[in-house]
């Protein structure tokens, strides 16, 4: 099992491009979140996605960013027209349950997006 | 609302000392906590539970909740502890996601 697998590692877009990141969960995993990490700052949950649904979206800006995970394929966050402002790191972790006390979260490596 | 507060961002330490990192939270619920470490270039993993009660590493860590803490601890520090430290909330009434603090970078110098 290969693990959490993020591409691309590393994205640079001009502003007003759009960025698409992939996470591919585990095997058996139908459970997937997306965090962000701003610089010098801890993660912070974007969205939280089953297959085909999207759970709570609570923590995703409410314009440019959105989020799928379809039945075949990796989940995709899309940001639309980016600004420098989305500069981060955005990870994805997977579960074979939701996240709990008993259930842990694995995490992808993250990709890096840089807005020149 | 949920919050971890992890107060200290850069912890360097001799290597045989004693390392200690320090993690508040505030939650209205039973806390579910966790220390997470990403190593250099690798991702993000689970160290501790406070559920499991167990030491992996050498680390412990003890969920206090008259003081609302969960700090992380190892007797003696070794040059392969060097990392990153989140200390993490399970937020059970926001969908399962984990609330984390801002991070410890933890320096072991040999």
């Amino acid at each position: 099992n290969a693990g959490v697998m993020q591409n691309p590692r590393h994205l640079v877009r001009r502003r007003g491009q759009e960025a698409r990141l992939r996470c591919s969960p585990m095997k058996g995993h139908s459970h997937v979140y997306w965090y962000r990490q701003l610089p010098e700052e801890g993660l912070k949950f974007m969205v939280y996605l089953q297959k085909e649904n999207i759970i709570d979206e609570s923590g995703m800006p409410k314009e440019r960013f959105s989020a799928e995970f379809p039945k075949e394929g990796p989940s995709i966050l899309r940001i639309q027209q980016v600004v420098r402002g989305d500069s981060a790191a955005y990870f994805c972790a997977s579960s074979p349950l939701g996240q709990g006390a008993n259930t842990e979260a694995f995490f992808g490596q993250g990709t890096r997006l840089t807005v020149v | 609302a949920q919050r971890v507060t992890q107060p200290e961002k850069l912890l360097s330490v001799f290597k045989g000392a004693p390392v200690e990192l320090k993690c508040n939270y505030s939650y209205s619920g039973s806390p579910e906590l966790f220390w997470y470490v990403q190593y250099s270039r690798q991702r993000l993993q689970l160290l501790l539970r406070h559920i499991s009660r167990e030491s992996i590493k050498g680390f412990t860590a003890d969920l206090n909740k008259g003081e609302t803490s969960f700090h992380l601890k190892k007797p003696f520090a070794q040059e392969e502890d060097s990392a990153m430290y989140y200390c993490a909330l399970h937020d059970l009434y926001g969908n399962n996601r984990l609330a984390f603090g801002k991070g410890n970078q933890v320096v072991v110098i040999p």
